[in-house]
């Protein structure tokens, strides 16, 4: 099974900041990455699938990059609406997808 | 608008039974591919079970295997989660999702189960 790791696991910023968020995983999965965000109670939202394709509405502050093992989310200017937490997941295999274990965006 | 509206979560004794429902609307749900996921309380997300548009692939995550059967009926635009022999450790947040070849693009609000 593909392990996927997230760093940090808290980040705090304030608003206006530039955030990276790091998604290592365990093999190579290519560019099959996608990225969640998830607010209290709520469903998570797909945000960038494909590494760095971007969901249709999803505002442009956010991007992704990387390839292989190691992935990045970026936020280029953090907005009230972004504080969260965030999830990657692989899916280069079928069936056995997994996600990372979370980063949660908090207010400085 | 596409909705996925998930129902049949309960409290249920350790080896017990349910049934999860997810009602699909706002778009052609037999051209879709589907998944399962949960998150127990306070965790991470977890992929449960995926079936292919026509319901020929069909898999499931090894805690679930044996012990959960999914299944789609795309003339009431519906998806199904059996779960028998329920632990604890099932219990969790269970959502439905629209599966685009592995990202999941459309979720429900999901349905507590405790077990």
């Amino acid at each position: 099974d593909i392990q996927m790791t997230q760093s940090p696991p808290t980040l705090s910023a304030s608003v206006g900041d530039r955030v990276t968020i790091t998604c290592r995983a365990s093999q190579s999965i290519s560019s099959w990455l996608a990225w969640y965000q998830q607010k209290p109670g709520k469903a998570p939202k797909l945000l960038i699938y494909k590494t760095s394709s971007l969901e249709s509405g999803v505002p442009s502050r956010f991007s992704g990059s990387g390839s292989g093992t190691e992935f990045t989310l970026t936020i280029s200017s953090l907005q009230p609406d972004d504080f969260a937490t965030y999830y990657c997941q692989q899916y280069i295999s079928y069936s056995s997808y997994s996600f990372g274990q979370g980063t949660k965006l908090e207010i400085k | 608008e596409v909705q996925l509206v998930e129902s049949g979560g309960d409290l249920v004794q350790p080896g017990g039974s349910l049934r999860l429902s997810c009602s699909a609307s706002g778009f052609i749900f037999r051209n879709y591919a589907m998944s399962w996921l949960r998150q127990a309380p306070g965790k991470g997300l977890e992929w449960v079970s995926a079936m292919s548009v026509g319901g020929g692939s069909i898999d499931y995550a090894d805690p679930v295997k044996g012990r959960f059967t999914i299944s789609r009926d795309n003339s009431k635009n519906t998806l199904y989660l059996q779960m028998n022999s329920l632990r604890a450790e099932d219990t969790a947040l269970y959502y439905c999702a629209t599966d685009i070849s592995g990202r999941f693009r459309d979720w429900g609000q999901g349905t507590l189960v405790i077990v």
